[in-house]
């Protein structure tokens, strides 16, 4: 079972450039979510998804896109990337209410991307 | 807005030995979930304990069990038995049980360091 999958793991990025990371669950939850880790600091949400063709901001949403048209798929988007999207970024999954859960979430081992 | 509070930035203990790691938190529901999640150097999130706030009894996973005080909204972690590959930064996180989107969002605390000495 590959849980939540991210790729990719590294990258570094030019001022302006445009990027997508990948995000797979197969574990056939509703819900989704990106989040950023600065150093020092906790994790802040992004964008959120709670089932395929529904998407919505978190807290921290400018300079990012997604979409999700399957279960399985939320790929989120750098447009023109800037050096203070320079972080760890996690997607992260979870059954809804009426899947019936423990209220966990299941995070990917994340992606470290560098904007230069 | 709920909040969390981790108040410690770093922790250490010897091994074999027992720490505690606190956290705090503001909320106004009377019902939610809360987390206990470990980050080792390799980044990953880890699932370390839950506790649902209707439920009364501690939560335990062998060598790790929390003190929860609802009236307090205090949520620490115990680490007993200390190994050398507890050493992480460990998060505490809250959740609404009603959750959907951003309501279903997972709220941190900063992290405390935890550093385990041979």
């Amino acid at each position: 079972n590959a849980g939540v999958t991210q790729t990719p793991k590294f990258r570094i990025l030019k001022i302006g450039q445009s990027m997508t990371l990948q995000c797979t669950q197969d574990m056939n939850h509703n819900y989704m979510y990106w989040y950023r880790q600065d150093p020092g600091m906790g994790l802040k949400l992004i964008y959120y998804s709670v089932g395929a063709g529904i998407t919505d901001k978190g807290e921290v949403p400018n300079g990012y896109n997604v979409s999700r048209s399957t279960t399985e798929d939320f790929p989120l988007r750098l447009e023109l990337a800037a050096p203070s999207q320079t972080s760890v970024y996690f997607c992260a999954s979870s059954y809804s209410k009426l899947q019936g859960a423990a209220g966990e979430l299941f995070f990917g081992e994340g992606s470290r991307l560098t904007v230069l | 807005a709920q909040t969390v509070t981790q108040s410690q930035p770093e922790m250490s203990v010897q091994e074999a030995e027992t720490v505690t790691l606190s956290c705090t938190y503001d909320t106004s529901e009377s019902d939610y979930y809360l987390f206990w999640y470990k980050q080792p150097p390799s980044r990953q999130m880890i699932l370390v304990i839950r506790q649902e706030a209707y439920k009364q009894q501690n939560a335990t996973e062998n060598r790790f069990s929390v003190n929860f005080q609802k009236a307090a909204k205090s949520f620490s972690l115990k680490i007993s038995d200390s190994q050398l590959g507890d050493a992480a930064m460990y998060f505490c996180a809250y959740r609404r049980p009603n959750y959907g989107g951003s309501q279903g969002n997972l709220i941190f605390g900063k992290g405390t360091k935890l550093s385990v000495k041979p």
